[in-house]
């Protein structure tokens, strides 16, 4: 089975530190979601791309994060500097949303920021 | 805005039951409704995926039904067994200017007892 794929999967850091994390959708898919998973806020979208083009981020604080797709093998979301606040389970999906086909996940990258 | 609400929050009953799983929606004009499985350290794994056009969608022992008039998809477990045990979370796109960006319910926890 075609499969989403996320690395690192999981991630401890040093508040301050630069955190990049990657994510290769699934062949063939030609929109990528980045969310972040808590608690207490549940699954929040941060980005939101279309044909390797950003359509969404206003869910991103901008002055920290930002999410790029150089390929469409590639997706990379950057924390940079990382704070406690930040910590959370990153996940990235995948899919072709027009078709009415479904949304695949990848195994997420749970980040801790100490 | 769309907004997405799954009751009960959590649930927990002994091996055999038939369960109910409800999620309501704000706006219905909605694309399609998908349900997603999500077991602990993992991401979401889709279910099932109702086409506004359509009225239920079965896989195995889940059936998942959708009336777009009253804003209402039920999930339907048979049988269920301790294997279902994870939390179930249902999401609908976002059609306004063509986004489809889902918007997510805060999932119910179902554990199942044998």
């Amino acid at each position: 089975d075609a499969r989403v794929t996320q690395t690192p999967r999981h991630k401890v850091t040093e508040m301050g530190q630069e955190v990049t994390m990657r994510c290769q959708p699934i062949l063939g898919h030609n929109t990528v979601f980045w969310y972040r998973q808590t608690m207490m806020q549940g699954l929040e979208l941060l980005a939101y791309f279309r044909n390797r083009a950003p359509l969404d981020d206003s869910g991103m604080p901008k002055d920290r994060f930002s999410a790029e797709m150089p390929d469409a093998t590639l997706a990379t979301l950057k924390i940079q500097p990382s704070e406690p606040r930040d910590s959370a389970v990153y996940f990235c999906a995948s899919g072709v949303t027009e078709q009415n086909q479904p949304q695949h996940f990848g195994d997420g990258t749970r980040l801790s920021i100490l | 805005k769309q907004e997405v609400t799954q009751i009960p929050a959590a649930l927990s009953v002994p091996e055999g039951e038939n369960l109910v799983l409800n999620c309501s929606f704000t706006d219905s004009a909605i694309y399609n409704l998908q349900w997603f499985r999500q077991d602990p350290g993992k991401g979401l794994t889709s279910l099932l995926l109702i086409q506004s056009s359509q009225r239920e969608q079965t896989s195995g022992r889940l059936n998942a039904s959708l009336d777009k008039s009253s804003g209402r998809s039920t999930l339907y477990i048979a049988a269920s067994q301790p294997g279902d045990s994870a939390t179930y979370l249902c999401a609908v796109p976002d059609t306004s200017g063509g986004s489809y960006i889902p918007t997510f319910g805060r999932g119910t926890s179902l554990i199942v007892h044998p």
